[in-house]
């Protein structure tokens, strides 16, 4: 595998389920970052993670639950989701250092359809 | 605050024509970086360029072509003789350096739809 890889791709869900997405990158990249993207919207920051720490909770509803165990896998768990909450969820990784922007790799992200 | 700005919602054109996509950005800091995406109807977004704000100097890759101008707070970008392949939504970007996250902050995109 090489890049950034996302599973599933697609997921249809109910709003009582419980279901994680899972992200993995391959570039020895040390952030990991999880976006989302609703139709007619920009896409929207959602939290980003830096050496396995949590660096940016962009006001996200706590029914998002991520998770980074290590810096090249890191996981959404989804829990009680609303209709409003179907998008494509996307991952991406960068290297991270101090004072330096590097490029985010995206992953094909996982098409997240709630009933 | 950051902003970026893609005014063209939807641009269709027959293969072979040249096409600009308008990026218009805002930010305060004097550091920062720029960047485009492609989004094919794969749903994945693919690296395009990176720029940062102390090179103004206008880059050429392929058919692809950027125009930045800081002057006007734009960032351009030009597909020379289009082809249906580049149909996709085309996103603009920029972050800003020294925070505590590598944030993107993204424009809505731009569909480009070439026609055979």
């Amino acid at each position: 595998e090489t890049g950034v890889t996302q599973t599933p791709r697609h997921l249809v869900m109910g709003m009582t389920n419980k279901k994680s997405l899972k992200c993995e990158q391959h570039l020895g990249h040390n952030a990991m970052y999880w976006y989302k993207q609703s139709a007619k919207k920009p896409l929207e920051l959602m939290f980003v993670y830096n050496f396995k720490e949590q660096t940016e909770n962009n006001s996200v509803p706590s029914r998002f639950s991520p998770e980074c165990p290590n810096s090249s896998h890191l996981f959404l768990h989804l829990h009680t989701l609303q209709p409003e909450d179907s998008a494509l969820y996307l991952c991406a990784s960068s290297t991270r250092l101090a004072g330096v922007v590097d490029t985010q790799y995206f992953g094909p992200g996982t098409r997240l359809t709630v009933l | 605050a950051q902003k970026v700005t893609q005014a063209q919602t939807e641009i269709s054109v027959v293969e072979k024509e040249d096409v600009t996509l308008d990026c218009v950005y805002e930010t305060r800091d004097t550091t920062y970086y720029l960047f485009w995406y492609k989004q094919p109807p794969s749903g994945e977004l693919v690296f395009l360029i990176r720029r940062n704000s102390f090179d103004e100097q206008n880059e050429i890759s392929g058919r692809y072509s950027w125009n930045f101008q800081k002057s006007t707070s734009s960032f351009n970008f030009t597909i020379t003789a289009s082809q249906v392949v580049d149909s996709a939504v085309y996103f603009c970007a920029l972050s800003e350096a020294g925070g505590a996250t590598n944030k993107l902050i993204f424009g809505t995109g731009t569909l480009l739809a070439v026609q055979p």
